[in-house]
Parts: structure tokens; C-alpha cells; sequence
């Protein structure tokens, strides 16, 4: 069975960078696509980006300049760095695999508060 | 961007009940359609895609309609596991875009 589970730092100062990895285990980031979603207060959702199985990304326009989705193979792991974050970034973040636009499975979320 | 407009918000219901969840997208969509399923402290679960085609492991009192632009999430015989946040996701054009969520509580 596919498992996912992000970690990272649960709070963020502003104009600094918000970094989270996924922890990936049943099946291999080599093959798919990966992504990351948020959700923030207020339950809106929002699709941040992928990573491939061939290590392209794709990121949404809203976020094009600021975001980064890198990997490690070896671990089985892919991350998330968002920069320049202000407080309207506060969320809990989501690593999800991708088939077609379709998240297949998803990881329980980390809420990431951005405050000073 | 596509905007999914789920309704309602909230949904009061009781188990053994029927009911349904609405979905409209600002523009055709297709069938290009899925449904998520949000319980606290667990993964979120894919409950339908394509508009109507329940995921493996989906209960079949759970069903999927429409296309175009209006599509309905329906749950016949309401167990006590369903109460949960309901989030429809147009897949038909990038990016991705979801709906603001409907949850349903136990009456």
C-alpha cells in the first residue's frame, strides 16, 4: 500500500522559506507523478505542483516564481520549498501522488503557521 | 482557473439517510471529475474520478453523476463512518481546482 507523510517545520517567519519533505513507502517516486496540495483556513484548496517520475515539474501559475519541487531518489522522498512566504501561505500542506490530475493517495497534512 | 462551486456547505443528516452533493464548474469539464472524502487525522481517500467510477475499495452506496458542468455526489444509507468533509476536483484543465468542501454531520 502506498503511504505518504510530510514533515517539516510547523512554523515559518515571514519573507523566509517554507521547506517540507515527503516521505514516500509501497511504492517508488520513480514511477508517477507527485504532488503537493494545501488547504487553507477556511478549507479553500489549492493544487501547488508535481514532480514526474522522470524529475520534471510542473508548478501552478499562481505560485510559478516562488515555489520548487526537487527529490531524492535514493530516498524515496520529494520536497517542497516555497519562498517569501507571507502569513496568507499559513496552511496544512499536502503530499499526494498523482495519476491524470487524480490524487490516488494522499498523506495526512502538516500545518505550517507563517508568523513572526 | 476552473471554479468548482460544491452546495451545500453543511448537510445534516441522519444514518440509514439518503443524500446528495453538488458540484458545478464554471466551464465544461467533461467527465473530468473527481471526489475526495476528509476525515480528521486520516489520509484523505479518492472516492470517485471520472465523473461516476468509484475507486477501488469505495463502498458502492457511494455514486458519482453528471458531466458537462453539474455533477452529484450521492451516499444512499448513511453509515456512521460517512460523516466526513466532501471535496469535489475538476481535472480537465490545469491547474487542477477543487471545491470549497460540504460536510456532512451526524443529525
Amino acid at each position: 500500500e502506498v503511504q505518504l507523510q510530510e514533515s517539516g517545520p510547523g512554523l515559518v517567519k515571514p519573507s523566509q522559506s517554507l521547506s517540507l519533505t515527503c516521505s514516500v513507502t509501497g511504492y517508488s517516486i520513480t514511477s508517477n507523478y507527485w504532488g503537493w496540495i494545501r488547504k487553507f483556513p477556511g478549507n479553500k484548496m489549492e493544487w501547488m505542483g508535481y514532480i514526474s517520475y522522470s524529475g520534471s515539474t510542473s508548478y501552478n501559475p499562481s505560485l510559478k516564481s516562488r515555489i520548487s519541487i526537487t527529490r531524492d531518489t535514493s530516498k524515496n522522498q520529494f520536497f517542497l520549498q516555497l519562498n517569501s512566504v507571507t502569513t496568507e501561505d499559513t496552511a496544512t500542506y499536502y503530499c499526494a501522488s498523482q495519476i491524470r490530475r487524480v490524487f490516488a493517495y494522499w498523506g495526512q497534512g502538516t500545518l505550517v503557521t507563517v508568523s513572526s | 482557473d476552473v471554479q468548482m462551486t460544491q452546495s451545500p456547505s453543511y448537510l445534516a443528516a441522519s444514518p440509514g439517510e439518503s443524500v446528495s452533493i453538488s458540484c458545478k464548474a464554471s466551464k465544461s469539464i467533461s467527465n473530468n471529475l473527481a471526489w475526495y472524502q476528509e476525515k480528521p487525522g486520516k489520509a484523505n481517500k479518492l472516492l470517485i474520478h471520472s465523473g461516476s467510477t468509484l475507486q477501488s475499495g469505495t463502498p458502492s452506496r457511494f455514486s458519482g453523476s453528471g458531466s458537462g458542468t453539474d455533477f452529484t455526489l450521492t451516499i444512499r444509507s448513511l453509515e456512521f463512518e460517512d460523516f466526513a468533509v466532501y471535496y469535489c476536483q475538476q481535472y480537465n484543465e490545469y491547474p487542477p481546482t477543487f471545491g470549497a468542501g460540504t460536510k456532512l454531520e451526524l443529525k
